[in-house]
């Protein structure tokens, strides 16, 4: 049974480009999050998405964007990257509904901004 | 918005020895987790925590929570190197949603 997984492994992109970061959950769950860890602290919520809508969002600027398909994968959309977007990009996936609603993390994407 | 701190921020402890982070937490929440995270690495789900007084225990690891406190620590029995790496507590905010807030995380070094 596949867990989470995330493409690509690491990025590296310099100022004011455009970055896409794509997550498949695991088999049967329905639901994908979103979560940034800089350097040395916790990883912070970016957004959730279930059923190919926006359900929960952090406080991310518009810069970040995201989608999620029929089959439940979701890509993350940064634009005009700035330094500080440099950090490890984590995907998180979940069961709807489900009692316990366990988030199961992918191995991260690690985002560097030159 | 909901705050989640633990503390110590970083603990050096010798093998053998025992020790016990703590995670506490601003407002009401329905559920509680423990991740364990080693450098460079994604987060591994160590406990799930659901309800007032509940405990749980796996290896030399024990997690408890007191939801009236706000309370949650991970205790650690015996340490040994294996156990070194940086551990998150993340409260459940936001209902159904399960968006999760973490700590600002404890790294844990397990000396010989």
């Amino acid at each position: 049974d596949a867990g989470v997984t995330q493409s690509p492994t690491h990025l590296i992109k310099t100022r004011g480009q455009q970055v896409t970061l794509r997550c498949s959950p695991k088999s049967g769950h329905d639901t994908v999050s979103w979560y940034q860890q800089a350097l040395g602290q916790g990883p912070q919520f970016i957004f959730q998405y279930y059923e190919e809508e926006e359900r929960q969002r952090g406080n991310f600027p518009d810069r970040f964007s995201g989608h999620q398909f029929p089959n439940y994968s979701s890509e993350l959309n940064v634009n005009a990257l700035l330094l500080g977007d440099s950090a490890l990009y984590l995907c998180a996936s979940s069961l709807a509904g489900y009692t316990y609603n366990e988030q199961f993390f992918g191995p991260g994407t690690r985002l560097t901004v030159l | 918005e909901l705050k989640v701190e633990q503390n110590p921020l970083f603990l050096s402890m010798q093998e053998g020895k025992n020790y016990t982070i703590y995670c506490n937490y601003s407002t009401t929440s329905d559920r509680l987790y423990w991740y364990r995270q080693d450098p460079g690495k994604s987060l591994e789900s160590l406990f799930v925590l659901l309800s007032n007084g509940a405990v749980k225990q796996e290896g030399r690891l024990m997690a408890s929570l007191d939801t009236k406190a706000r309370l949650s620590t991970l205790h650690i029995t015996a340490a040994v190197h294996d156990l070194s790496a940086t551990y998150f507590c993340a409260v459940n905010y936001g209902g159904a949603t399960n968006k999760l807030i973490f700590g600002t995380g404890t790294l844990l070094a397990v000396q010989p």
